[in-house]
């Protein structure tokens, strides 16, 4: 079973500055998905970015990159330039590539992010 | 185009009732997956379907069915309704081949058991 463990609960950046958000996952596949979902207080769960396991460039999206450490079993995601706007529950999930199967995410429990103004 | 919508937003039910909610795809999304989010936690994996059969199924119990129409709708059902129960419920469509594997969010449906 995969498990997907987000350690900080909370974190606070100023607006325009840049934050890193950590997560770890734990698989025994070796070719899966990973993705960071922004969920801000009016709940809509939002695709961030994500990553295929079998590429080794970092996946970036605007404002957004990750740090995919495969060996490490490390996925953080880097904000730069932070906004009001971010501020959201971000949470980390991990999904199985196999043709055909459950493709089911597994999530971490999220961490809060505030961006102060 | 429109994102995946679910029906109602909110819910009150007491212990006991039953309940269904309700999951339209986006147009071109064969896949429909369920997911319960207790406060504060990340979502919690419930049952997937495909081409209205069910691939995947979380842990648990047989309280919870779902079931997906010929147009991709899909419904969840849970019976006999526990105050754990209370939760948001999210649905995810998604794409089937490979090269597309990104699931995308409904608004959710707030269901609270008294």
């Amino acid at each position: 079973a995969q498990t997907v463990t987000q350690s900080q609960p909370e974190m606070s950046v100023q607006e325009a500055e840049t934050v890193t958000l950590s997560c770890t996952y734990d698989t025994s596949e070796s070719n899966y998905y990973l993705f960071w979902y922004k969920q801000p207080p009016s709940r809509q769960m939002i695709l961030v970015i994500r990553q295929e396991a079998y590429k080794q460039q970092n996946a970036t999206e605007n404002r957004f990159s990750v740090n995919f450490q495969k060996a490490a079993k490390s996925f953080s995601l880097k904000i730069s330039d932070s906004q009001l706007g971010d501020t959201a529950m971000y949470f980390c999930a991990f999904m199985k590539l196999r043709a055909g199967a459950n493709s089911k995410l597994t999530f971490g429990k999220g961490i809060t992010l505030s961006v102060r103004p | 185009d429109a994102g995946v919508t679910q029906s109602p937003t909110h819910l009150i039910k007491t212990r006991g009732q039953q309940v269904t909610l309700r999951c339209s795809p986006i147009s071109g999304h064969k896949s429909v997956s369920w997911y319960q989010q207790v406060l504060g936690q990340g979502p919690q994996f419930i049952f997937q379907y495909y081409e209205k059969e069910e691939r995947g199924r979380g842990n648990f119990p047989d309280r919870f069915s779902a079931r997906q129409f010929p147009n991709y709708s899909s419904e969840l059902n849970v019976n006999a309704l526990l105050l754990g129960d209370s939760a948001l419920y999210l649905c995810a469509s998604r794409t089937q081949g490979l090269a597309q594997e990104t699931q995308y969010f409904g608004p959710g449906t707030r269901l609270l058991v008294l």
